[in-house]
């Protein structure tokens, strides 16, 4: 089974900063499989990214996607009020065993 | 627009079972693979299993933690998909929610791109 750790745990940011989110496999994966998913409290996780870099319908182009191989990056360019929350790299490996999340970042308003 | 609202959440003792349901609207469902997410009390998300459409096979996947004890099965007549749990352990306590699987140019790519509400399973004695 392929692990997703991301970091940091927690980012404190201000509204308008740039917000950097790292997500790193265990082992290489197909950037075809990386996703990225918001989600606030209380609400269920929203799609943002799939294919490392598609943005999914509907979510706005500050929100970007790349890497590939161990290391991934969701990069919101300047943080919007409803921002804040947290966020989830997800992959899909060759076998459906092997579809798991990451641990989470926390964006939080400094 | 896309619908997905899950039932049948509760209060269960370990050993015990629950069937979860998930009505779907909005979209054809007999084409859609299904999955259920689950996301225990303040942690992160945990894909529980999928069904892929009957015209693809309508087989399923199940994540290690829970195969042999849940069966997730559906009923394309009336847009419902199920998660039947059984031998529930006290680590199962968790919002499960029914996604739907990503399809572009009607392909399944494994990302979850409509999540219903969820529903609470609280395995407890």
């Amino acid at each position: 089974e392929i692990v997703l750790t991301q970091s940091p745990g927690t980012l404190s940011l201000s509204p308008g900063e740039r917000a950097t989110l790292s997500c790193r496999a265990s082992q290489s994966v197909s950037s075809s499989y990386l996703a990225w998913y918001q989600q606030k409290p209380g609400q269920a996780p929203r799609l943002l990214i799939y294919g490392a870099s598609s943005r999914a319908t509907g979510i706005p182009d500050r929100f970007s996607g790349s890497g590939s191989g161990t290391d991934f990056t969701l990069t919101i360019s300047r943080l919007e009020p409803e921002d804040f929350a947290v966020y989830y790299c997800q992959q899909y490996g060759s076998s459906h065993s092997g579809l798991t999340f990451g641990g989470g970042t926390k964006v939080e308003i400094k | 627009e896309v619908q997905l609202v899950e039932s049948g959440g509760g209060l269960v003792k370990p050993g015990g079972s629950l069937r979860l349901s998930c009505a779907a609207s909005g979209f054809t469902f007999s084409n859609a693979w299904m999955s259920w997410v689950r996301q225990a009390p303040g942690k992160g998300l945990e894909w529980v299993g999928r069904i892929k459409s009957k015209t693809d096979g309508g087989t399923t996947d199940y994540a290690a933690p829970v195969k042999g004890r849940f069966t997730i099965s559906r009923d394309d007549s009336k847009n419902t998909l199920y998660l039947q749990m059984n031998s529930l352990k006290t680590e199962d306590t968790a919002v499960y929610y029914c996604t739907t699987e990503l399809k572009i140019f009607g392909v399944a790519l494994g990302f979850f791109d409509y999540w219903g509400q969820g529903t609470l399973v609280t395995v407890s004695s």
